[in-house]
């Protein structure tokens, strides 16, 4: 399995409220990657980082930030929690090699605004 | 974004029974991804796919990039319970690269 921890696993917060999920590998891959997961959308990214403090938005980024000061941990932070971010959320990490690339995901957080 | 089609959306079958499952897009992808999900886990990669034409097993799984590098295909043989799940497939578009688009999902289910 490759070596990708997230927390909390759980988190109820309420709305307005900020809030910060971590990832952290240690496969020192280059690419990180944050997806929701909700029922009827299938994965949706958010945001994505190619290096230390390099970062792009995803199809979903608005309401959420990110940041990565190390090459190991990519933090997302909901800036003030709404209800409709209630969700499953998802780290991945994934690097470039000859022959192609793979992604690999955390085990998830759940995300309840209420 | 890009958009994968993924089919069928769920499958009921019975235990020993092959199951074959598909993603297509509108677009050339480079690289095909087969990946599983349990309830309550995070998607574990299955198979993955560089090269048009390539056959790749795993097991009892068996997956195909497309000649047309715009589909994919994953078969399941002789299943059993614990293949229950939901399977999604994942391209990398070539001329994103890095970034990953995602199938809705096929959930299975299994009969003993």
């Amino acid at each position: 399995d490759a070596g990708i921890t997230q927390s909390p696993r759980h988190k109820v917060t309420e709305t307005g409220t900020p809030v910060t999920l971590r990832c952290h590998q240690t496969e020192n891959h280059r690419y990180m990657y944050w997806y929701r997961q909700d029922p009827g959308h299938g994965l949706r990214l958010i945001h994505y980082s190619y290096g230390v403090k390099d970062t792009d938005k995803g199809e979903v980024s608005d309401g959420y930030s990110v940041s990565r000061s190390k090459t190991e941990d990519f933090l997302l932070t909901l800036e003030s929690a709404t209800s409709s971010q209630t969700s499953v959320y998802f780290c991945a990490i994934s690097e470039s090699r000859p022959g192609g690339e793979e992604q690999y995901f955390g085990p998830g957080t759940r995300l309840t605004v209420t | 974004g890009q958009q994968l089609n993924q089919s069928p959306q769920s499958m009921f079958i019975q235990e020993g029974e092959d199951v074959s499952m598909n993603c297509t897009s509108s677009s050339i992808f480079n690289t095909w991804l087969w990946y599983k999900q349990d309830p309550g886990e995070g998607p574990v990669l299955l198979i993955a796919l560089y090269k048009a034409g390539e056959l790749t097993s795993n097991g009892r799984l068996t997956a195909q990039f497309g000649i047309t590098r715009k589909d994919s295909f994953l078969n399941i043989s002789a299943s059993i319970p614990s293949d229950v799940g939901i399977y999604f497939c994942a391209g990398l578009y070539q001329y994103n690269f890095n970034k990953f688009y995602f199938g809705s999902g096929t959930k299975l289910n299994v009969k003993p």
